[in-house]
């Protein structure tokens, strides 16, 4: 595998279920990031975890959890969704240093259906 | 705060043609500066960037951009279009030690026959 990968592709849910979305990364960056993409609207950025430590939350809904066990994987736990949680979720991965650019490298996503 | 406006949502134009893809950017500090494209049911694919230096900046497949600080902008363009670029081109701004890259809305480029 190389470059950051996401599993599944695909998910429908119902409002109760309880599911996690999976991100890995190949290439020994030290920050991972994930992201809502919903249609006709701007990259939302959701988390974002530098050497494993979460450091930024952009006020996301609890039942959104993220977790990152290590700089390689980062997983988004999801229950009791609403609708309006259907949308593309793309993770990502940069190597952070401060005061430099931050090019971020991103996976295919994840296309969540809630129902 | 920083912010990107992608001007146009939908860009239909006919194979061979030019295209210019437009994005300005508000940012109190110095900024960074990306093209990021995306081809149906993938994710975002780095397309081109400016850091510094020369403000004219070049991909592989024939795109440029020109960074424009006196009117904040980083327009995308290509003299001439491929079916194959059908996509959505989203403009993103990094500043300075900011984690965050803040992106557009998004342009969808459709290549006509």
């Amino acid at each position: 595998e190389t470059g950051v990968t996401q599993t599944p592709r695909h998910l429908v849910m119902g409002m109760t279920n309880k599911k996690s979305l999976k991100c890995e990364q190949h290439l020994g960056h030290n920050a991972m990031y994930w992201y809502k993409q919903s249609a006709k609207k701007p990259l939302e950025l959701m988390f974002v975890y530098s050497l494993e430590e979460r450091v930024e939350n952009n006020s996301v809904p609890s039942r959104f959890s993220p977790e990152c066990p290590n700089s390689s994987h980062l997983f988004l736990h999801l229950h009791t969704l609403q609708p309006e949680d259907s949308a593309l979720y793309l993770c990502a991965s940069s190597q952070f240093s401060g005061g430099s650019y931050n090019e971020q490298f991103f996976g295919p996503g994840t296309r969540l259906t809630v129902l | 705060a920083q912010s990107v406006t992608q001007l146009d949502s939908q860009v239909p134009v006919f194979e061979e043609a030019p295209v210019e893809l437009r994005c300005n950017y508000s940012s109190s500090v110095s900024v960074y500066l990306f093209w990021y494209v995306q081809y149906p049911n993938q994710g975002l694919q780095l397309l081109l960037k400016y850091l510094s230096g020369s403000t004219l900046v070049e991909s592989i497949n024939g795109f440029e951009a020109e960074f424009n600080k006196s009117q904040t902008s980083f327009h995308l363009r290509k003299p001439s279009v491929h079916i194959s670029d059908t996509a959505e081109y989203f403009c993103a701004v990094s500043s300075g030690s900011a984690r965050q890259l803040t992106f557009g809305s998004g342009t969808q480029l459709t290549v006509l026959p």
